[in-house]
């Protein structure tokens, strides 16, 4: 049982490129998410998808797009990476939808992207 | 401001030991806490998770503690291991128009041999 999978694991990236990171649940849950993880901020919600079909804005969800390509998967895109989008991203995902509710929230492992 | 705050920053401890990690938010209003283990390189695992009515919940040696009153919650480790050291961070779900976790910035555990 994989759980929550997302590819790749390390990327770098030249200022500008563009580049989709890929993620993937077997658990037939809902919802799906986008994070980001910075070093001294907590996570940061970028998108989500409170269910197949439906994609909502995060807390900051500039320069970022994402595909709900159906149940099971759920990309990010970068259209022109910046240096500032260098971060550990991670998706995950919730059998019912609501980042706010009491609903367990299960993360993949992280993908490691530097924009230089 | 919505936020959370955890102390200590980060902690050392031996194996066998056990330690109280703290918790303390400003979130209001607020629907439910969780804590999460995070180890180096890894995603974020839930720990617990607990409503403004409950006030403790365990999950083998892991037991949380929350006081909605104070606004305050413990996560508790009992006879640490070594597969214990990681990141221990807090969330708390703001219940307002505009639903999300405020997530801390996470207690680094060490536990030596």
């Amino acid at each position: 049982n994989a759980g929550v999978t997302q590819t790749p694991k390390f990327q770098v990236l030249k200022t500008g490129q563009s580049m989709t990171l890929q993620c993937a649940q077997d658990m037939n849950h809902n919802s799906m998410y986008w994070y980001r993880q910075d070093p001294g901020m907590g996570l940061r919600l970028i998108y989500y998808s409170a269910s197949e079909g439906t994609t909502d804005k995060g807390e900051v969800p500039n320069g970022y797009n994402v595909s709900r390509l159906n149940k099971r998967e759920f990309s990010l895109r970068l259209e022109s990476a910046a240096p500032s989008q260098t971060s550990v991203y991670f998706c995950a995902s919730s059998e019912i939808p609501g980042q706010g509710k009491g609903n367990t929230i299960y993360f993949g492992e992280g993908s490691w992207l530097t924009v230089v | 401001k919505n936020q959370v705050e955890q102390s200590p920053q980060s902690l050392i401890i031996l194996e066998g030991k056990n330690c109280t990690l703290q918790c303390n938010y400003t979130v209001s209003p607020f629907s439910n806490l969780r804590w999460y283990k995070q180890d180096t390189g890894r995603g974020p695992v839930s720990l617990t998770i607990m409503t403004f009515s409950e006030n403790t919940k365990s999950n083998g040696r892991y037991t949380a503690t929350l006081d909605a009153d104070t606004k305050q919650s413990s996560l508790h480790i009992t006879a640490s291991q070594l597969s214990d050291s990681a990141s221990y961070i807090c969330v708390v779900s703001f219940a307002g128009n505009n639903r999300k976790l405020i997530w801390g910035l996470g207690t680094s555990l060490a536990v030596n041999p």
